[in-house]
């Protein structure tokens, strides 16, 4: 089945810990989003990429990194510089044109700060 | 960017149809109005979208006002599958730069058995 898999599903990140969130796609779409989400809120935008080896940073990039080094495939990495990084972090992807507002999303990771 | 409003919260009867209102005042004439829907703890999934008309698919119907400012999503038999927080996004179409789908805090459904 085609869709977009994120893992894990819950992560614990330490003081002063890099962690990456994974996300990969079946559904050879170009454009592929990341979002953070806090607790009764609307989804934020963090990165996004249109296409591969190129990203653009979202609303909200600061304290986190992306790469886009394949079609499939868009990591995120929650740095030590993101001082509060508890929350539901989802992944979509989109096709080009008009249906890039049709976005598909993943199930979410959850990260929480031990 | 344009904004949405919706109500906070909304409740229904199980087998009713549901109504989700959405204004959308300051809509330009390029943007398309898009329903999303996120159950919880998952992430959201597209429901519905239009221009100008009237639009049907297997999950609901959307309703856009004449002049554009509201429009709202139509639930024909809401059933408890449904419960969920509903998404009206305004999207600007394909200018460079222009992708994001703004996400509001959206109306959560309930419904009642």
């Amino acid at each position: 089945d085609g869709g977009i898999t994120q893992s894990p599903k819950y992560l614990f990140r330490k003081e002063g810990q890099n962690v990456t969130l994974s996300c990969e796609q079946n559904l050879n779409h170009d454009a592929m989003y990341w979002y953070r989400q806090d607790p009764g809120q609307g989804l934020r935008l963090i990165y996004y990429s249109q296409i591969v080896n190129d990203f653009q940073k979202g609303d909200i990039a600061e304290g986190y990194s992306v790469s886009r080094e394949k079609k499939e495939s868009f990591p995120l990495t929650v740095t030590s510089a993101q001082k509060n990084p508890t929350a539901f972090y989802l992944c979509a992807s989109s096709s080009p044109g008009l249906s890039k507002s049709l976005q598909y999303f993943g199930a979410g990771t959850r990260l929480s700060v031990l | 960017d344009a904004k949405t409003t919706q109500p906070n919260s909304m409740e229904s009867n199980e087998e009713e149809p549901v109504h989700l209102p959405c204004n959308h005042s300051t809509i330009s004439g390029t943007d398309y109005i898009h329903w999303y829907r996120q159950l919880p703890s998952q992430g959201p999934e597209y429901v519905i979208h239009g221009l100008t008309s009237n639009v049907n698919n297997r999950m609901a119907s959307l309703a856009i006002a004449e002049d554009r400012k509201s429009s709202t999503l139509i639930l024909h038999r809401a059933t408890l599958r449904d419960a969920a927080v509903y998404y009206c996004i305004l999207w600007g179409g394909t200018n460079f730069g222009n992708e994001k789908l703004t996400f509001g805090t959206g109306t959560r459904l309930t419904i009642i058995p």
